[in-house]
């Protein structure tokens, strides 16, 4: 069956950092590119950034980039997401997602994990 | 950024009744590369169609999608007691990727 489980969000202060984790089962995790998407509390989903199967290539929109960097270890089948400089506005809940094979960057999601979240509060 | 706008905000049907989902995107799409995710509360979305009009896996027959260019639609058919919840579309062809606000589809 396959799986992605998030990890690492918690409560973190305004200038702070936290990396997430994305534990993939069930795949060939190198093979596919895979992505975050989070959603603020009783908002609608924002992508956030994505990285080519082989971890060359790396996207981000543009609100997160120079803060978040996003990584993966096909040795270990996980996806990270290193986030520093953390604002209130990045308060949501982070979605690890697979994404569905295609051009680069043209990848719509597949597998959703069931998210971790993120409180940026003083 | 293309912005997509999702009508109506809330769908208020009966379970059997047909539901017509609208996403309307602020420039075209490259190559119909537009999804629609199903959510429900407490639960990571659900991809149901990608490429404008595929059905994802184990997505039933009922969920259809069409359209091309700047409007697309999403259709459920016969609605299903399972199927009342918030539906997403989402557009893949351009950075960044961009969804819609969502449509609640409610029980009436």
């Amino acid at each position: 069956e396959v799986q992605l489980l998030e990890s690492g969000g918690g409560l973190v202060q305004p200038g702070g950092s936290l990396r997430l984790s994305c534990a993939a089962s069930g795949f060939t995790f190198s093979s596919f590119a895979m992505s975050w998407v989070r959603q603020a509390p009783g908002k609608g989903l924002e992508w956030v950034s994505s990285i080519s199967g082989s971890g060359g290539s790396t996207y981000y929109t543009d609100s997160v980039k120079g803060r978040f960097t996003i990584s993966r270890d096909s040795s270990k089948n996980t996806l990270y997401l290193q986030m520093n400089s953390l604002r209130a506005e990045d308060t949501a809940l982070y979605y690890c997602a697979k994404c569905k094979p295609g051009a680069p960057l043209r990848w719509a999601f597949d597998i959703w994990g069931h998210g971790t979240m993120v409180t940026v509060s003083s | 950024e293309i912005v997509l706008t999702q009508s109506p905000g809330t769908l208020s049907l009966s379970p059997g009744e047909r539901a017509t989902l609208s996403c309307r995107a602020s420039q075209s799409v490259s190559s119909s590369y537009l999804a629609w995710y199903q959510q429900k509360p407490g639960q990571a979305p659900r991809l149901l169609i990608y490429g404008a009009s595929s059905r994802a896996t184990d997505i039933p027959d009922r969920f259809s999608g069409s359209g091309s260019g700047t409007d697309f639609t999403l259709t459920i058919s016969r609605l299903e007691p399972e199927d009342f919840a918030v539906y997403y579309c989402q557009q893949y062809g351009s950075s960044p990727k961009t969804f819609g606000q969502g449509t609640k589809v409610e029980i009436k």
